[in-house]
């Protein structure tokens, strides 16, 4: 089983939409929980890191962690063109490594 | 304040070559860590440095090697390339413990012919 799971997409959405990613994880010593964005031919940009169950926003994006049920979940409301890229789920268990989940694609059409 | 830049941005070599990657940590950072990126992956961790010190280190064979400097920048060596080897290579820079995030740089991209 992978440590993490992640929908590689691609996901199309129109402008405006509300998007939902997602990734599962297996290891219940997980206890830092990120998401990255990456555009074409750029390195990973932190968008979201947290420890705790719960929700966290920052402008249009929230993170919820459900711990229990070891899902974590990255939305995304008013969804622009710009937002276009490849999003990365990724964890760690108090140790220096991240794990990433493979990247879901997502294209938000104009 | 400038982030972590990674040099050279692109780089082509053969089987059997060696190569040195170089990465400058974000401001104030301490720690850098280096990953692997496949095409259509996600990034895969070879090893982290502090102090000068590799803290920890992936499922990577001991033709991955690193250093890391005084002034925390850092350099990644892979001897004896193999076709495989041809990924994107990331670095990530973060300041003292595990509980902070990582930083990354927009990466070098390594292919071997």
């Amino acid at each position: 089983q992978k440590e993490v799971e992640q929908d590689p997409g691609p996901l199309s959405v129109p402008e405006g939409a509300i998007v939902s990613l997602n990734c599962t994880y297996s290891n219940s010593a997980f206890q830092y929980f990120m998401w990255y964005r990456q555009y074409s031919r750029k390195g990973p940009e932190l968008l979201m890191y947290t420890y705790s169950s719960g929700n966290k926003e920052d402008g249009r994006f929230t993170a919820q962690v459900d711990k229990s049920s070891k899902y974590i979940s990255l939305f995304i409301r008013d969804s622009q063109p710009s937002d276009s890229a490849t999003y990365l789920c990724a964890y760690h268990s108090g140790t220096y490594k991240y794990i990433f989940g493979t990247g879901t694609r997502l294209k938000v059409l104009a | 304040d400038a982030g972590v830049t990674q040099s050279p941005t692109h780089l082509i070599k053969t089987r059997g070559q060696q190569v040195t990657l170089r990465c400058s940590p974000k401001s104030g950072h301490d720690t850098v860590s280096w990953y692997q990126q496949a095409l259509g992956q996600g990034p895969q961790f070879i090893f982290q440095y502090y102090e000068e010190e590799e803290r920890q280190r992936g499922n990577f064979p001991d033709r991955f090697s690193g250093h890391q400097f005084p002034n925390y920048s850092s350099e990644l060596n892979v001897n004896a390339l193999l076709l495989g080897d041809s990924a994107l290579y990331l670095c990530a820079s973060s300041f003292g413990d595990m509980g902070q995030p990582q930083h990354f740089g927009d990466g070098t991209r390594l292919s071997i012919l």
